[in-house]
């Protein structure tokens, strides 16, 4: 079964409105998450990486205060997408390990669409 | 900085046509774990193997196999007599010694055709 859930697996939102991606880890405590962004047909970009109880470490090029993440709990991560544009749609996909030695585990994803 | 370079941006192959994916990689770790992951169109990911760098043994899991040479800097994937079910996106991944940096090659669309 799934070992990390991504919540909401689809969402359709109008511009300017801000959208919360949850990303749980179920059955082992994360200390860091990683957030991915993915194009049509594109490879997975590493937007940011999320630590439990500080601040997110962003990518070269990734906005700060659009994507807010939050890692308020070693089981929870959040990503929020303040006032989306069409240009933001695209599919997020979160990950995470319980260290570095075990495998990294994927969310669903979530694709968001901006009209 | 490291790197990962799938130069096959797509495959086609008949159906029970083995196929390999290529993977290259560059790290300035000496310690560093190689990941290969299927990307289906429903667009999860699925993750399907994890090589430790001081772990040069070759595995096989059924119709799938992989490669790694540590000389060459390469980790290929092997799909022996290849079914439809496994048109997917293929992707190979390098995570840092630190664990905290995940570098996806490109990915590699492969189409198998009945």
């Amino acid at each position: 079964g799934a070992v990390v859930s991504q919540h909401p697996s689809r969402v359709i939102c109008k511009s300017g409105t801000s959208v919360k991606i949850e990303c749980r880890s179920l059955d082992f405590q994360a200390t860091t998450m990683f957030w991915y962004r993915q194009f049509p047909k594109q490879s997975l970009m590493l937007m940011a990486t999320s630590n439990e109880g500080s601040k997110a470490t962003y990518e070269q090029g990734v906005e700060k205060d659009k994507f807010l993440i939050n890692h308020a709990s070693l089981t929870l991560s959040t990503l929020t997408v303040t006032s989306a544009h069409p240009e933001d749609s695209s599919f997020y996909i979160c990950s995470a390990s319980r260290d570095s030695k075990s495998p990294l585990h994927f969310g669903n994803g979530t694709r968001l669409t901006v009209t | 900085a490291q790197k990962v370079t799938q130069a096959q941006t797509e495959i086609s192959v008949v159906e029970k046509e083995d196929v390999t994916l290529d993977c290259v990689y560059e790290t300035r770790d000496t310690t560093y774990y190689l990941f290969w992951y299927k990307q289906p169109p429903s667009g999860e990911l699925v993750f399907l193997i994890r090589r430790n760098s001081f772990d040069e043994q070759n595995e096989i899991s059924g119709r799938y196999s992989w490669n790694f040479q540590k000389s060459t800097s390469s980790f290929n994937f092997t799909i022996t007599a290849s079914q439809v079910v496994d048109s997917a996106v293929y992707f190979c991944a390098l995570l840092n010694n630190a664990g905290n940096m995940l570098t996806f090659g490109g990915g590699t669309r492969l189409m198998v055709k009945p």
